[in-house]
């Protein structure tokens, strides 16, 4: 089993509708990431956490939202889907001396 | 937030070594410097990080100039399985954690 678990792959989704992504992570880290990546650029950072108790906005967290249900769960929502928020979106996890990142696969997320 | 400059993509043979040139101008002293590789439809992995010092691991090695405002990862034998973009990264915040990923490098592989 991936240590970074993102449910689900892909997911087409119609403009206005809530969704969930949903990321599992069996590092036993305390500190999960959720990012977004465009075709041809690199990762923009939406939302962190730190701990069970602690959430913190990234560069672009308009537009979405997190909820990190214990330490091995986060999940980023998007209330209302536009079809800009079509990407590919990615989970990572980390441990506090900053050693390094581990990535879900990713999910693509299509907004039509 | 410091910021680092990547070329957007480089080609190498295969078996070739290959040097990723990254400047990092504005670096802080504390800052360690990070490497990723993103693969094709995958997420990123970790490749390498260091302080001052060169670095290696089996998969990479880092050079970091003197003054750390520029630093090379060195693949010593280019394989087609070493096709990715690459990404040279500073933390972000004053917690060392929070990266920015830029667009990274390119790297091609011929056989």
């Amino acid at each position: 089993d991936a240590d970074v678990t993102q449910t689900p792959r892909n997911r087409i989704t119609k403009t206005g509708k809530r969704i969930m992504l949903e990321c599992s992570q069996t590092k036993g880290h305390d500190r999960m990431y959720w990012y977004r990546q465009d075709p041809g650029l690199g990762l923009q950072l939406i939302y962190y956490s730190f701990d069970v108790k602690d959430i913190n906005k990234g560069e672009i967290s308009d537009g979405y939202s997190v909820s990190r249900q214990a330490q091995a769960k986060f999940s980023l929502s998007l209330e209302s889907a536009i079809p800009n928020q079509t990407a590919l979106y990615f989970c990572a996890t980390s441990t506090a001396t900053g050693a390094g990142y581990t990535f879900g696969s990713g999910t693509r997320l299509t907004v039509v | 937030d410091a910021k680092t400059t990547q070329p957007n993509s480089m080609e190498s043979n295969e078996e070739e070594p290959v040097h990723l040139p990254c400047n990092h101008s504005t670096i802080s002293g504390t800052d360690y410097i990070h490497w990723y590789r993103q693969l094709p439809s995958q997420g990123p992995e970790y490749v390498i990080h260091g302080l001052t010092s060169n670095v290696n691991n089996r998969m990479a090695s880092l050079a970091i100039a003197e003054d750390r405002k520029s630093s090379t990862l060195i693949l010593h034998r280019a394989t087609l399985r070493d096709a990715a973009v690459y990404y040279c990264i500073l933390p972000r915040d004053n917690y060392g954690q929070n990266f920015v990923f830029g667009p990274g490098t390119r790297l091609s592989v011929l056989p």
